[in-house]
């Protein structure tokens, strides 16, 4: 069974700029999760959506970030305009969204650097 | 609201010793509780999870006891090896939600 695909791996860009990331999760997941981990923490949830609609976005500095999750499968991050702080590793996540408890599995991540 | 407390890293130690990662949480309800483990290089992957009071969770060596009474959930391995060198992340998901609330992650080296 293939695992999250993320993309690009590594992105350098510089402040203002913006940027996407594009997330493939495993076949039939029906939840799909952004996180976004700063160097020295742990992940924190951005965005999460059950098929196609938000379910959660509490946490997403709405004013640059943006993401969506067209058709029930791919799911696009953007970032515009980039900050310094935006600097972090971007995780895709997904999981069925049925089982109790909840196993979600992580891809690689796409590294952002801000410059 | 909800959170996880891990003991700050780096954990240093020598192989075949044992190990113990703290973690606590505060959370309404009853939450299911993870460690997720992240290798050098690689993504996040789960190692063990338990999802209710008294549960004990195991996998490749390690298990953590759900403890309510304490709001704890403690990862121990009897014998590290090198390759158990990683970041360790305790999680929890809140009752009624699926989305994980991690820790700040405790680093293990180990060294031979």
């Amino acid at each position: 069974e293939a695992g999250v695909a993320q993309s690009p791996r590594y992105k350098i860009i510089e402040k203002r700029q913006s940027v996407a990331f594009w997330c493939n999760p495993i076949s039939g997941h029906a939840t799909l999760y952004w996180y976004q981990q700063i160097l020295g923490q742990g992940p924190k949830l951005l965005i999460q959506f059950q098929n196609n609609g938000v379910v959660d976005d509490s946490q997403l500095p709405k004013d640059r970030f943006s993401a969506e999750r067209l058709k029930g499968v791919d799911s696009t991050l953007k970032i515009q305009p980039a900050k310094l702080e935006d600097s972090a590793v971007y995780l895709c996540a997904s999981s069925r969204g049925q089982d109790r408890p909840n196993t979600i599995y992580f891809g690689e991540g796409s590294w952002l650097t801000v410059v | 609201g909800n959170s996880v407390t891990q003991m700050e890293g780096p954990v240093t130690l020598s192989e075949e010793a044992f190990l113990t990662i703290n973690c606590t949480y505060t959370a309404t309800g009853y939450p299911s509780l993870f460690w997720y483990v992240q290798y050098p290089g690689e993504g996040l992957q789960l190692l063990l999870k338990a999802t209710k009071a008294d549960d004990k969770g195991s996998n490749k060596g390690f298990e953590a006891t759900y403890r309510k009474e304490t709001t704890s959930f403690h990862l121990e391995k009897g014998s590290v090896q090198v390759s158990d060198s990683a970041v360790y992340f305790c999680a929890l998901a809140p009752t009624g939600r699926r989305a994980l609330t991690f820790g700040s992650g405790t680093r293990l080296q180990v060294q031979p």
